[in-house]
C-alpha cells in the first residue's frame, strides 16, 4: 500500500523569504501523480501544485516550486517570496495512475506553515 | 456551478441520532468523492463516484456510513446512529474524469454530542 510522510508538523518562515515543506512517500508503482494542496482557516482544500511521475522536470507555479525526487521518492514544496496569504496547512498528496484501477488520493497529516510579518 | 458546494457548513447532533450531508459537485464532473478529515490529521478516503454508480467504497468505516448520488450531480453521505468518533469534517471533491485533477469543497464540520 502506498503511503505519504509529512515529518513537519509545523514550519515558520519570515515574510518574503523562503521556505521547503517536505513530503516522502512509499510506493511499488511506476506511475502516480502528486499533488501539494493548501488548507487555510476557511477550509477550502486548494491545489497548490500537480506533478505527473513520468516527468523528470520540476513543477513551478508562480512562487511554487517542487523538487521531485523520483528515486529517493521525496516530493518537496519551495514557497518563494512568502507572503501573509500562504499561511496554512499544506497536504502533500499521492494518486495511482490510470492503469491501477484506484482513484483516491492518500494524504499526508500535514504542515502547519506560519508567515512572520 | 462555479466550485463544489457543501451543506450544512456546520452541523452539531446527538449522539445516536441519523444525519445527512449534501455535496453540490461541479457541473459536468462524472467523478465524486467523499473524505473525512479528524482534527489535526490529514484526510481520509471514504468512497469514490463515478457518475451515479459507486465503483470504490472501501473507506467507509462501518455500515452506519452510506452514500448516493443522484442525476450524476448531487451527493448525500448518511451517518446512521451517530457516535463521539464520528465528528470531523467531511469533504468532499469532484473531478472532470477519474483521472484528472479533484477540486475540494469547503467541507461540512460534524459534531457529535
Amino acid at each position: 500500500a502506498q503511503t505519504v510522510t509529512q515529518s513537519q508538523p509545523e514550519m515558520s518562515v519570515q515574510e518574503a523569504e523562503t521556505v521547503t515543506l517536505s513530503c516522502t512517500y512509499d510506493t511499488s508503482e511506476s506511475d502516480y501523480y502528486l499533488f501539494w494542496y493548501k488548507q487555510p482557516p476557511s477550509r477550502q482544500m486548494i491545489l497548490v501544485i500537480r506533478q505527473e511521475a513520468y516527468k523528470q522536470q520540476n513543477a513551478t507555479e508562480n512562487r511554487f516550486s517542487v523538487n521531485f525526487q523520483k528515486a529517493a521518492k521525496s516530493f518537496s514544496l519551495k514557497i518563494s517570496d512568502s507572503q501573509l496569504g500562504d499561511a496554512a496547512m499544506y497536504f502533500c498528496a499521492y494518486r495511482s495512475g490510470a492503469a491501477s484501477g484506484t482513484y483516491k488520493y492518500i494524504f499526508g497529516t500535514g504542515t502547519r506553515l506560519k508567515v512572520l510579518a | 456551478g462555479a466550485g463544489v458546494s457543501q451543506s450544512p457548513s456546520n452541523k452539531v447532533t446527538e449522539k445516536g441520532k441519523d444525519v445527512e450531508l449534501r455535496c453540490d459537485p461541479i457541473s459536468g464532473h462524472t467523478a465524486l468523492y467523499w473524505y473525512r478529515q479528524r482534527l489535526g490529521q490529514g484526510l481520509e478516503f471514504l468512497i469514490y463516484f463515478q457518475g451515479n454508480s459507486a465503483p470504490d467504497k472501501s473507506g467507509l468505516p462501518s455500515d452506519r456510513f452510506s452514500a448516493e448520488r443522484t442525476g450524476e450531480s448531487v451527493s448525500t453521505l448518511t451517518i446512521q446512529r451517530t457516535q463521539q468518533e464520528d465528528s470531523a469534517v467531511y469533504l468532499c471533491a469532484s473531478s472532470r474524469t477519474r483521472l484528472e485533477t479533484q477540486y475540494f469543497g469547503p467541507g461540512t464540520r460534524l459534531l457529535v454530542l
